[in-house]
């Protein structure tokens, strides 16, 4: 059974960084390209960032392209976004979907706030 | 970037009919925007529906169908049930490396 389950979410400052990971089970993690998806509280689906299978190519969205990092360890099944700088407007819940073919996790909530 | 935009919201009747449309800020949507069509429901992830335009998942039901229609992509739904009712979204890539979702359709089923 495909899994994908985020963790990392929390209360951060404005300025502060955190790690979300992704881990995922069920299949070969490896063969696949990943996302980052956010959805700010009663708002809309916004795409964060992508990652292709080997890590080796990334994409983001402008509005948070130079602050956060996508990456993954393929060893570990696990994606991971490094968010850095963080402002306000970056609280949401944020999930991991695999390439877009229907599987996503469940979310992880980043609250930032003072 | 390029501004994805869907109808806000839409009402169907049980067992109606109801097209569901998406557009591209940068002109017509074409099947080079690999169209997706996603489900949300209250509290739950997104699922995915539609893929490339017009494919289903095995778990995408019947009475759901993709398609291009007057240079958008579009979801129609076909004898609507009252679990359809839901917000859907729409995803266009863009260069195949950048992608952006529509505002969302919220559906009435009433």
């Amino acid at each position: 059974e495909v899994q994908l389950v985020e963790s990392g979410g929390g209360l951060v400052q404005p300025g502060g960084s955190l790690r979300l990971s992704c881990a995922a089970s069920g299949f070969t993690f490896s063969s696949y390209w990943m996302h980052w998806v956010r959805q700010a509280p009663g708002k809309g689906l916004v795409w964060v960032s992508r990652i292709n299978s080997d890590g080796s190519s990334t994409s983001y969205a402008d509005s948070v392209k130079g602050r956060f990092t996508i990456s993954r360890d393929n060893a570990k099944n696990t994606l991971y976004l490094q968010m850095n700088s963080l402002r306000a407007e970056d609280t949401a819940v944020y999930y991991c979907a695999r390439d877009w073919d229907g599987y996503w996790g469940q979310g992880t909530l980043v609250t930032v706030s003072s | 970037q390029a501004v994805v935009t869907q109808e806000p919201s839409l009402t169907v009747s049980p067992g109606g009919t109801v097209t569901l449309t998406c557009g591209s800020s940068t002109g017509a949507v074409t099947s080079g925007h690999y169209p997706y069509w996603f489900q949300q429901k209250p509290g739950q992830a997104p699922r995915t529906l539609i893929y490339d335009t017009s494919n289903k998942h095995s778990w995408t039901p019947a009475r759901f169908s993709g398609s291009l229609l007057g240079g958008k992509a579009a979801l129609t739904l076909s004898g609507a049930q009252p679990e359809d009712e839901a917000e859907y979204y729409c995803l266009l890539s863009y260069s195949g490396d950048l992608w952006v979702f529509g505002g969302g359709t919220k559906l009435t089923v009433l």
